[in-house]
């Protein structure tokens, strides 16, 4: 049974550029929410995705961006990168009306 | 606004010791609290949860203590191994309101061998 696997584990872009971070839950899991961890912080939510829509936002901009697919997977798109949007990003899964969050490893995004 | 904090960023402690990791959160409306594991390179790992109408939870090696009337929670980790050396974050969910995961900044433990 995969847990949650997220694609690609590391990414360097330049400032101004777009990004594009896929997650696939684990299996049997409806709700996906990602999360942005800058070094020696906690993650920070950014939104959360059920049946094809955002359903939670937390506080970012409108740079962030994402979606869900049938099948339950997620992107998270980053639109005019900042040196600031370096950070790990993180996804996890869940079911919707459950407690059981799984996250994946990462996506290291280094802004350059 | 709502946060989670921890008093102490840094934990020391001798292979074999009990670990104790704080955490106090400000939002009593919260009712759900989980506690994560988060090695170098790796997501958070699930270690243990608890509801708000408990306030002791035990799983294995681990207990997680939650004290409503001072909003603070603990972990505690019996005989403590290098494999638990990773930095530590609990996590808060107001579920009536929202089911987002609300970390704090974490703590790393560190064991000596």
């Amino acid at each position: 049974d995969a847990g949650v696997t997220q694609s690609p584990t590391h990414l360097i872009k330049t400032r101004g550029q777009q990004v594009t971070l896929r997650c696939s839950p684990k299996s049997g899991h409806d709700t996906v929410s990602w999360y942005q961890q800058a070094l020696g912080q906690g993650p920070q939510f950014i939104f959360q995705y059920y049946e094809e829509e955002e359903r939670q936002r937390g506080n970012f901009p409108d740079r962030f961006s994402g979606h869900q697919f049938p099948n339950y997977s997620s992107e998270l798109n980053v639109n005019a990168l900042l040196l600031g949007d370096s950070a790990l990003y993180l996804c996890a899964s869940s079911l919707w009306r459950g407690d059981g969050y799984t996250f994946g490893s990462g996506t290291r995004l280094t802004v350059v | 606004g709502e946060s989670v904090g921890l008093h102490l960023p840094t934990l020391s402690v001798q292979e074999g010791d009990n670990s104790i990791i704080n955490c106090a959160y400000s939002n009593s409306a919260s009712d759900y609290f989980i506690w994560y594991k988060q090695e170098s390179g790796k997501g958070p790992q699930f270690i243990i949860d608890i509801r708000s109408n408990m306030d002791k939870r035990q799983g294995q090696r681990v207990t997680v203590l939650l004290n409503k009337t001072v909003k603070h929670l603990s972990l505690q980790i019996a005989a403590t191994q290098p494999g638990d050396s990773a930095v530590y974050f609990c996590a808060e969910i107001n579920g009536g309101a929202t089911n987002k995961l609300i970390f704090g900044t974490g703590t790393l433990l560190a064991v000596q061998p």
